[in-house]
Formats: C-alpha cells, sequence, structure tokens
C-alpha cells in the first residue's frame, strides 16, 4: 500500500492567494482527518470525515477554510483567501473503522508558506 | 472533556540509558491510548497503543508503555536508547463513546533527544 498520498509537499504562495492541498488516503479507510501543525499551537484537528461526511469541523479556524471528500478516495482542503499567519504544515491522515481501535495513518505533509 | 498533557517539552538522555516520556490522561469512560513518533520533516507514524488487557504494551523500535488506570498515566519507555530515537513524541487518546468516537486528541508533544 503506498500510504496516505499528499501534494503538494511545500507550497509558497502570497497573501491572498487560494492554496489548494490534497489528500488521498489509504484504500478501504473511512476515516479522514486534516490536522494541522505549527510550533506555537502544535498539532490541531481541523477536520475530519466518515464515510466522506464531515463530522465534526469545529476545529476550522475560520471561513477562509473549507474542505470537501467528493469520494472515498480523495479529499482537499482549500483556503481563500490565504493569510500569513496560515503558514504551517498541513496533514492528512486516515483509519478504518475497527470501532475505534485502529491508529491513524498520516501522509508526509504539506508545508505551507504565505508571503 | 478528553485531553492529554504531555509535561515535558524536552526529555534528554544518553545513549544507552533508559528513557521515559511521560503522558497523563483525561477522558471519560475506558480510554484508546496512543504513541506517535514523528521524525523531521515527516509525518507522524504509529509507535504504539493500548485498548485493554495487559497494561504492559509493547511496540516498535524497541518501545513499550504502561497503562496506569488510578495514575490516568500512559508512559512511553525504552530499555536503552538510540541516537536515532531522537524525534517528537506525541501521546493520544480517544474516547470510544458519544459523538466523538473518531476523534484523537494529542498532547503537545515531547522532544526526545538522545545524546551519542
Amino acid at each position: 500500500d503506498a500510504g496516505v498520498i499528499q501534494s503538494p509537499r511545500h507550497e509558497v504562495t502570497e497573501m491572498g492567494q487560494e492554496v489548494t492541498l490534497r489528500c488521498k488516503p489509504i484504500s478501504g479507510h473511512d476515516y479522514l482527518f486534516w490536522y494541522r501543525q505549527t510550533m506555537m499551537r502544535g498539532l490541531e484537528l481541523l477536520i475530519y470525515f466518515n464515510n466522506n461526511v464531515p463530522i465534526d469541523d469545529s476545529g476550522m479556524p475560520e471561513d477562509r477554510f473549507s474542505a470537501k471528500m467528493p469520494n472515498a478516495s480523495f479529499s482537499t482542503l482549500k483556503i481563500q483567501p490565504s493569510e500569513p499567519r496560515d503558514s504551517a504544515v498541513y496533514f492528512c491522515a486516515s483509519r478504518g473503522t475497527v470501532w475505534g481501535t485502529g491508529e491513524l495513518f498520516f501522509g508526509e505533509g504539506s508545508r505551507l508558506t504565505v508571503l | 472533556a478528553q485531553s492529554v498533557a504531555q509535561p515535558e517539552d524536552q526529555v534528554n538522555v544518553a545513549e544507552g540509558n533508559p528513557l521515559t516520556v511521560k503522558c497523563t490522561y483525561s477522558v471519560s469512560g475506558n480510554p484508546y491510548l496512543f504513541w506517535y513518533v514523528q521524525y523531521p520533516n515527516r509525518g507522524l507514524q504509529f509507535l504504539l497503543k493500548y485498548i485493554t488487557g495487559d497494561n504492559l504494551v509493547k511496540g516498535s523500535y524497541g518501545f513499550e508503555a504502561e497503562f496506569n488506570k488510578s495514575q490516568t498515566s500512559f508512559h512511553l519507555k525504552k530499555p536503552s536508547a538510540l541516537v536515532s530515537d531522537s524525534a517528537l513524541y506525541f501521546c493520544a487518546v480517544r474516547d470510544h463513546r458519544g459523538s466523538t468516537l473518531g476523534r484523537l486528541y494529542f498532547g503537545r508533544g515531547t522532544q526526545l533527544t538522545v545524546w551519542p
């Protein structure tokens, strides 16, 4: 299995631009999570999906952030417009159900720099 | 509310010495507990988990963790540290009841440095 695949690995953009991060979860996994990691706040859960349906988006910082999961093999996290404080590493993770005992599998992350 | 505390931002240990990375948790009901490791510029990797049964859990790379219900702790240990163990370690807990089923609560992480 190729694991969780994220793209791009690095993104440098200017303030005000739209940013789209992509994730392909492990085949057969029905939970997908988006996390953000910064030095100041550590690892934050932004949103997670179960069977392509958003379950908890309370961690999405503001309306500039949106996430979709149109099918079981693809998800996007979009920031529009981007701001310098959005600079962080964004991780996607997936897991199977296994009644909550299954571990998360993380992608390698997308490092976003907003100038 | 579910939460995890890692009281030490950094742990330094000499190679060959035993290491402990501390974790305490707060959860309603029985916890599912996890340890993850993150190497520089990489995603988090699963190390081990406690679901039920034996309080001593063995995981990858020679790590183990001890679940202590009375102290609500799940400390990560290794008898003999290696320089290659240097990384950021995260403790996490999941409540297996209610609407939060599925969500994992992470600690802030502990940076482990093993000196040669």
